[in-house]
Formats: structure tokens, sequence, C-alpha cells
């Protein structure tokens, strides 16, 4: 059984980073397009990124200029970093993958449980 | 605002068949790339439904299908029950800027 298991700081202050870490039991991370979505209070899925082991990532456009996606292969897992975060970050948090290794485009089969994250002072 | 269109909410009786509409344009789902569906009960984890516009992962039930033509696609969901209420979502990629998309969602009311 494959295992998505998030983790990080469920409070964030305003301005300050979101960081945020999934880590896959189960399988090989490598292959896959890793994915963060969130959706937050009352609206719909938002898609943040996905970041390719061994090179390869594409974020969002409205929050390209915030977003840092990374992986590390030794420890199976990717991270999640949203730099000066505001009240409108407030959401919860998904890693996901995609049904087949070498998709890019969606799909997604595989959750994370999600973590909710506020941000506040 | 979404780059794909849904109804913000649907209803049916159970066992009666429903369908949600996804509409996008030609720089998604008109320029071939695949829709995808979810299910999002409250408090759990999307579910994906349907995949490559028509295919089902294992462990979905046949009640629900999947269709795609020109710049829309649906979900169908037959014999509805209880259990499937909750909010839909469709999805797709955007050629312009390069990105996943997803509609703004439909709720989905068993009446």
């Amino acid at each position: 059984q494959v295992l998505l298991q998030g983790s990080g700081p469920r409070l964030v202050k305003p301005s300050e980073t979101l960081s945020l870490t999934c880590t896959v039991s189960g399988d090989s991370i490598s292959g896959y397009y890793w994915n963060w979505i969130r959706q937050p209070p009352g609206k719909g899925l938002e898609w943040i990124g996905y970041i390719y082991p061994g090179g390869g990532s594409n974020y969002n456009p409205s929050l390209k200029s915030r977003v840092i996606m990374s992986v590390d292969s030794s420890k199976n897992e990717m991270s999640l970093s949203l730099t000066f975060v505001t009240a409108a970050d407030t959401a919860v948090y998904y890693c996901a993958r995609p049904y087949k290794r070498g998709w890019y485009g969606g799909a997604f089969h595989l959750w994370g449980q999600g973590a909710i994250v506020t941000v506040s002072s | 605002q979404s780059v794909l269109t849904q109804p913000p909410s649907v209803s049916g009786a159970p066992g009666q068949r429903v369908t949600i509409s996804c509409t996008g344009s030609s720089s998604n789902i008109g320029a071939r790339y695949d829709v995808h569906w979810y299910q999002h009960l409250p408090g759990t984890a999307p579910r994906l439904l349907i995949y490559s516009n028509t295919d089902r992962p294992s462990g979905v039930p046949d009640r629900f299908s999947g269709s795609k033509s020109g710049t829309s696609a649906s979900l169908a969901i037959s014999g509805l029950q209880a259990e499937d209420e909750g909010d839909y979502y469709c999805q797709s990629h955007d050629t312009s800027p390069s990105a996943v998309i997803f509609g703004g969602g439909t709720k989905l009311t068993v009446l």
C-alpha cells in the first residue's frame, strides 16, 4: 500500500514562510510528477505546482513568485515552501501523485491526508 | 474564476441519473488534453473517479462514467445513492500558460 504522509507547522504568521513535507512510503518517488494542491475554506481545489525527481518543475502562474518545491529521493520525500504568506493562503494542503509514472497533466490517484494550515498572527 | 466552468450545483433523487458538465476552451480541453474527474467528500482527500476522459481506476463503480467532446466534458452518475452526495471537480491541463487546472466544483445533492 502506498501512503503519502504530510507534515509541517499548521500555524504560520503573515509574511513568513509556509513549509510542508510529504513522505512517500510503499513505492519509490522516482518517475512520478509530484504535485501540491490546496483548498481554501469554502473554495475549490487549486493546483500549486509539481516537481519531478531528477529535474523539472512547474508552478501555478499565480503563485510562481512565492513557491519553491524540492525532492529528496534518498528520503523518498518532497517539500513545499510558500513565502510571504497572507490570510489568503489559509487552506488544506495536499500532496498528490498521478495515476501513472510520467504523467504531468493530472489524474491524481494518490493523495496525502491533507494538512490544515492557518495563516494568522 | 476557474478556467474550467462547472455548474455550482446539481441534484437528483436516489436511483436517478445526473450529469455534471465541464466547459473549457481551445487552450485546454479543446487542445486534446485529457479530462479527469474527482469526488470530494467532507473531511477526506479527493478521490479520482475518471481519468483520461472515460477510464475508471480500479474500485470505482461503473455507475460513474465520463465523456468528452470538443471543448467540453461530462461526468454521469447513474443509480444515485445517498453516499454520492459531495463535491465533484473536473481537471485538465492548459497550454497557455502551461498549468494543471481545475473546474470550480459542483455540489451534488441527493434528494
